[in-house]
């Protein structure tokens, strides 16, 4: 299995503020996935980032409010752009192993 | 439809009793499928893998129901540790991002009481 830690593990921040969320593995990965987890809410896709090229993101998610940056194979950022109450979310990293996926231990967000 | 419903819980069960969680998914496409488990203000992490043939891990039975797009979980002699939400997860080709995803369901709460 994958090691997986995330920057910050929590923050709260003011509407209209900007947000970068750092994920580290500790072994080269292809491919690392962003996810959403609102509350009471199943875990959602927000976009796959591949190093090297651009992210490629799920319906309802676009780059200008979750930009990602993929510089090499250990790591990646998701940044929630222009934030609002609504954005009050867990956000978790994930890479894929052997059988299925593993996940960093999540940032939790509150947006006032 | 929902990809993937999930018994809505919770279920609140005394020490040793046997619960069962239910899943349905709509692709019938959907190559793999697993059981994560999620503590409180921790991130998902794998149960188990679930095959058509069914498998058992200790306390643990997963079944797999192709036809009927079924996916369920047994936990026997309930332990307070098994007191998480259960997360039903499929695996299947995302053409979006040309890779198979995981669509997860809501989860179901279990609360092992004393």
């Amino acid at each position: 299995s994958a090691v997986i830690s995330q920057k910050p593990s929590r923050d709260i921040c003011q509407r209209g503020t900007s947000l970068t969320i750092q994920c580290q593995v500790d072994s080269q990965v292809t491919m690392m996935f962003w996810y959403r987890q609102q509350p009471g809410q199943s875990l959602t896709l927000i976009a796959t980032a591949n190093q090297g090229s651009e992210a490629t993101y799920e319906s309802g998610f676009v780059i200008d409010k979750f930009p990602i940056s993929r510089p090499n194979l250990t790591f990646s950022t998701l940044t929630v752009s222009n934030m609002s109450p609504e954005d009050s979310s867990i956000y978790l990293c994930s890479v894929r192993g052997d059988e299925t996926q593993y996940f960093g231990p999540g940032t939790r967000l509150l947006v006032l | 439809r929902k990809e993937v419903e999930q018994d809505p819980g919770p279920f609140n069960v005394p020490e040793g009793a046997t619960v069962a969680f239910n899943c349905t998914y709509s692709n019938s496409a959907s190559q793999s499928f697993f059981w994560y488990r999620q503590d409180c203000r921790k991130e998902p992490k794998l149960l188990m893998s679930v095959y058509s043939s069914g498998n058992e891990d200790g306390r643990f039975t997963a079944q797999l129901n192709r036809a009927s797009q079924y996916i369920s979980l047994l936990i026997r002699d309930s332990k307070l540790s098994d007191s998480a939400t259960y997360l039903c997860v499929v695996n299947s080709w995302g053409s979006g991002a040309g890779s198979y995803q995981l669509t997860f369901g809501k989860g179901t709460k279990l609360s092992v009481i004393p």
